[in-house]
């Protein structure tokens, strides 16, 4: 069965902080792995991996893949007020469709 | 460009009643998946449509639910006699190809209340 493990599922810090949120998955026909940020809304989309190894960037927040181990992590660093948030994991499976499977989420609370 | 809408963003319904949740797709967007958010989980994938088509209805439950996305209009979500384990947000997203997109736009979702 088709999985996405996400650890931890809560997370306390403190600002300035460094958090490194994993997602690993089990799901045949990988395509590409997302991550998202939830607030009280809709998620919005941080970033898209489908190559093992490199780095996607994005201020303090950035992300790799290891499709040999199969999990990814999302690191945020110097933490704020306003990284709390749900980070949702997403892996996109290819059939004759695109099909997506969604992680529990981690919740984050950073602390002033 | 709107995004994605959704409406209503707030719905209450009695038990046994119907709920109905719309999604306008970002324009130029033929795809949509709609997701359910429960209390403390994750999104849970539902169903995806493209216009006119159910692709996938692989996580949608096999009663009272259905979902419709004409050629014109907003695609529906809709649940018949609703149960207070219905009761949920409701995410749509879109996307303007299927098979080779870089990421899917969410709307702000619909909270279902059933009391």
């Amino acid at each position: 069965e088709d999985k996405v493990v996400q650890s931890p599922l809560s997370l306390v810090v403190h600002e300035g902080d460094t958090v490194t949120l994993n997602c690993s998955y089990e799901v045949t026909n990988f395509r590409s792995l997302l991550w998202y940020k939830q607030e009280k809304k809709a998620p919005t989309f941080l970033f898209m991996l489908t190559s093992s190894g490199i780095e996607k960037k994005s201020g303090r927040l950035s992300s790799i893949l290891d499709k040999k181990e199969l999990f990814s992590i999302l690191n945020i660093t110097a933490t704020q007020t306003g990284d709390s948030a749900v980070y949702l994991c997403a892996v996109e499976a290819m059939y004759n469709f695109n099909k997506f499977y969604f992680g529990s989420g981690t919740k984050l609370n950073v602390k002033p | 460009n709107a995004g994605v809408m959704q409406n209503p963003r707030h719905l209450v319904r009695r038990r046994g009643q119907e709920a109905r949740l719309r999604c306008s797709p970002m324009k130029g967007h033929s795809h949509v998946y709609w997701y359910r958010q429960l209390p403390e989980e994750g999104l849970k994938f539902m169903v995806y449509l493209q216009k006119e088509n159910i692709i996938d209805e692989s996580g949608m439950p096999k009663e009272r639910f259905s979902a419709e996305f004409p050629k014109e209009g907003p695609s529906i979500l809709r649940i018949q006699q609703v149960v207070r384990g219905d009761s949920a947000a409701y995410f749509c997203a879109s996307s303007p190809q299927g098979l080779a997109f870089l990421e899917q736009y969410f709307g702000p979702g619909t909270r279902l209340t059933v009391t």
